[in-house]
């Protein structure tokens, strides 16, 4: 059965401080993994697809590497307004992305 | 540009009441729409997904149903509520076959009373 195990499940960073999330999958066949951010009471954003091991992928303070079992979301230097919840998914088979249960990042002033 | 709208934002109904959420896209033709469900403490759970009008596969069953009566358009329905059916509805909808980025909408909250 496909598992995507995502940690830790809350984090709490001050401004500035550089830390990682992290997201560990067991997949048949992975097609891709998915970087979404949810705000509190609103629909998940998506961030990044990464389809292979070695590739990363960037968006301002946001990096998000893949390898054969994990994939990792690196946030530098953040802001209060990177605030959210980080949803990680997996695609094997079929239509259906299988999601982990976020991790809640709270980053302080 | 591509747009998801999804309503109501919020809804209370009593046990045993019938329930429609209905999800519409536009900018786009033949999307890929889906139903995913998230309760607190859980990961979002996909109930429904559908490539084309008509087309409706399940993936959990449940006291719920989905249909899709226009392309653009996606219901997700019971006759009858449950306690349990209580969380936050999410539509989205794909661009792709077989690259399932998903862009979701803004979910409704229903409280079963």
């Amino acid at each position: 059965e496909d598992q995507v195990t995502q940690s830790p499940e809350a984090l709490r960073l001050q401004e500035g401080e550089s830390s990682s999330l992290n997201c560990s999958y067991t997949v048949s066949g992975l097609r891709g993994l998915f970087w979404y951010r949810q705000d509190p009471g609103k629909g998940p954003e998506f961030l990044f697809t990464l389809y292979s091991a070695g590739e990363e992928k960037e968006k301002e303070r946001l990096k998000a590497t893949l390898t054969k079992k994990e994939s990792f979301l690196h946030i530098t230097a953040p802001k209060p307004e990177d605030s959210a919840t980080y949803l990680c998914a997996v695609q094997a088979t079929g239509y259906a992305l299988n999601f982990g249960k976020g991790t809640s990042l709270l980053v302080t002033p | 540009s591509q747009t998801i709208h999804q309503w109501p934002a919020t809804l209370v109904q009593p046990v045993g009441s019938p329930l429609s959420l209905e999800c519409t896209v536009e900018g786009t033709s033949n999307p890929n729409l889906y139903w995913y469900r998230q309760a607190a403490g859980r990961g979002l759970q996909l109930l429904f997904y559908s490539v084309g009008i008509g087309q409706i596969s399940s993936e959990v069953p449940q006291n719920l149903s989905a249909s899709r009566p226009q392309d653009r358009q996606f219901i997700l329905s019971s006759k009858k509520l449950l306690l349990s059916d209580s969380g936050f509805y999410l539509c989205a909808w794909s661009p792709d076959r077989g690259n399932e980025k998903l862009f979701f909408g803004s979910g409704t909250q229903l409280s079963v009373l």
